[in-house]
C-alpha cells in the first residue's frame, strides 16, 4: 500500500511569512503525527492528531498549528515565521490504537528554510 | 512525563566491530518500545518493535534488541556492523495509555570501512 506523502518536499520562506504543509497517511491509519527534526535538538514532537482531535501536544508556541480532516490527511501551519523554525518537518501515520497503535511510519518531510 | 534517553550521542565504529546503542525510558506503566533507523537522504523507518512476550525482538539487517523491565531499558545490538549500517537511530516508546510517543535524541553511527 502506499506510504506516507508529505508536499511540498522543499520550501523557501522569508521571516513572518506563514507556511502551511500537508501530509497524507497510510490508508486506515487514523493518527498522524508532527514533528520538527534538526542536528542539535534531534526530534521534536509537535502535535498528534486522531480522528480529526489533537490527542498529544509538545512544548511548540501557538505559532504552530495543524488539524486532521475526516479523511486522516493533516495539515501543520506555521505563522510568523522565524529564522529558527529552518527544519525539516515529518509527518509519521499510525493506527493510534491498541497493541499496534505506537507503530509510526514516516513520510520523507518537508524541508522548510526561513531566510 | 515520559522520557526517553540515549545514552551516546555520536559512535564511531569499525567494520566487523560489535555494537550496543543504550536506551532508558521513564514510564512505569505498559509501554510499546521501538527502535528507528534513518539512513542518509532516507526516511526515517522501522528497525524493529517490542510488544510483549520474549523480551529479547530481532529486527531488520541483523539488529537485536532486549528489553529489560527491571532496569527501564531497550538496548539495541548488532554483533557485527558494516559500512552500510552508518546512520541516525532512534529509541522510542509508546505510552499505550495515553497513546503517546516519545522519541530519544538519537545516536548517529558512523562505521568506517
Amino acid at each position: 500500500k502506499a506510504g506516507v506523502t508529505q508536499t511540498p518536499r522543499y520550501l523557501i520562506k522569508t521571516r513572518g511569512q506563514q507556511v502551511t504543509l500537508s501530509c497524507s497517511p497510510i490508508s486506515g491509519h487514523r493518527s498522524v503525527s508532527w514533528y520538527q527534526q534538526t542536528p542539535g535538538q534531534g526530534l521534536q514532537f509537535l502535535f498528534e492528531y486522531f480522528s480529526e482531535t489533537q490527542r498529544n501536544k509538545g512544548n511548540f508556541p501557538g505559532r504552530f498549528s495543524g488539524r486532521q480532516f475526516s479523511n486522516s490527511r493533516s495539515e501543520m501551519n506555521v505563522s510568523t515565521l522565524e529564522l529558527g523554525d529552518s527544519a525539516l518537518y515529518l509527518c509519521a501515520s499510525s493506527l493510534g490504537t491498541g497493541q499496534a497503535g505506537g507503530e509510526q511510519f514516516f513520510g520523507p518531510g518537508t524541508r522548510l528554510t526561513v531566510l | 512525563a515520559q522520557s526517553v534517553s540515549q545514552h551516546n550521542h555520536h559512535v564511531i565504529l569499525s567494520e566487523a566491530a560489535s555494537l550496543e546503542l543504550g536506551c532508558n525510558y521513564s514510564y512505569g506503566g505498559t509501554v510499546n518500545l521501538f527502535w528507528y533507523v534513518q539512513y542518509p537522504g532516507q526516511h526515517l523507518q522501522l528497525l524493529l518493535k517490542y510488544f510483549s512476550g520474549d523480551p529479547l525482538v530481532k529486527g531488520i539487517k541483523g539488529f537485536e534488541a532486549e528489553f529489560i523491565k527491571s532496569k527501564f531499558s531497550f538496548n539495541l545490538r548488532k554483533p557485527s556492523v558494516q559500512w552500510s549500517d552508518t546512520a541516525e537511530y532512534f529509541c522510542a516508546v509508546y505510552n499505550t495509555n495515553a497513546g503517546k510517543s516519545t522519541f530519544g535524541d538519537g545516536t548517529t553511527l558512523t562505521v568506517k570501512p
